[in-house]
């Protein structure tokens, strides 16, 4: 089984400011990573596909990246709605999620 | 706008049997892959099945092969996950989610949830 973890498990900031969330697997996954937000007491959200592809109606300011085993979500300017937590997931063999990053208001 | 909406869960002695749906609008239900997500209590999320759009191909997560069954009625809109042997560690908000792209076969990228029903599993 592909193992994601994700890094750090909990990420401090404020808004305005940028972010990185990382997603490292233990094999090779290819572009086969998508990103999740989940806010409390909702079902999570679809953000990123394939890596890079925003999913529809998600804000430019959410771009991921990555290939291989190494991933990134990146945000260029935090907005009060993004602290949440967020999972990676992958489907290149079967189908596997990462434990989650928190990310909250500091 | 696309509609998921989950019922059937509750609480079930281990070793019993519970069968979820999910009613499913605002999408053309027949062209789409569906699949059940399910979250432990306080705990990350787990991918549980999939049935293809045709309900031809079914896929299983490892943890619940042999013991649950997913199904699909493309003239109601609706698909079934029907668990059976439950265990103490199948207690979660069991999601039913659509896939991404329209295909006979799945993308596995998951980009409408439902609000997910409780299934508690205990004695």
């Amino acid at each position: 089984e592909i193992v994601l973890t994700q890094s750090p498990a909990t990420l401090s900031l404020s808004p305005g400011e940028g972010a990185t969330l990382s997603c490292r697997a233990s094999q090779s996954v290819s572009s086969y990573v998508a990103w999740y937000q989940q806010k409390p007491g909702q079902a999570p959200r679809l953000l990123i596909y394939d890596a890079s592809n925003r999913a529809t109606g998600i804000p430019a300011r959410f771009s991921g990246s990555g290939s291989g085993t190494d991933f990134t979500l990146t945000f260029s300017s935090l907005e009060p709605e993004d602290f949440a937590v967020y999972y990676c997931q992958q489907r290149f063999n079967k189908i596997t999620f990462g434990q989650g990053t928190r990310l909250e208001i500091k | 706008e696309v509609q998921l909406v989950e019922s059937g869960g509750g609480l079930v002695q281990p070793g019993g049997s519970l069968r979820l749906s999910c009613s499913a609008s605002g999408f053309t239900f027949s062209t789409y892959p569906v699949h059940w997500v399910r979250q432990a209590p306080g705990k990350g999320l787990e991918f549980v099945s999939t049935v293809t759009s045709n309900g031809g191909s079914t896929y299983y997560a490892d943890s619940v092969k042999g013991r649950f069954t997913i199904s699909r009625d493309n003239s109601k809109n609706t698909v079934f996950l029907q668990m059976s042997s439950l265990r103490t560690d199948d207690t979660a908000v069991y999601y039913c989610v659509k896939d991404l792209l329209p295909s006979e076969t799945y993308s596995h990228y998951f980009d409408y949830w439902g609000q997910g029903t409780l299934v508690t599993v205990s004695s």
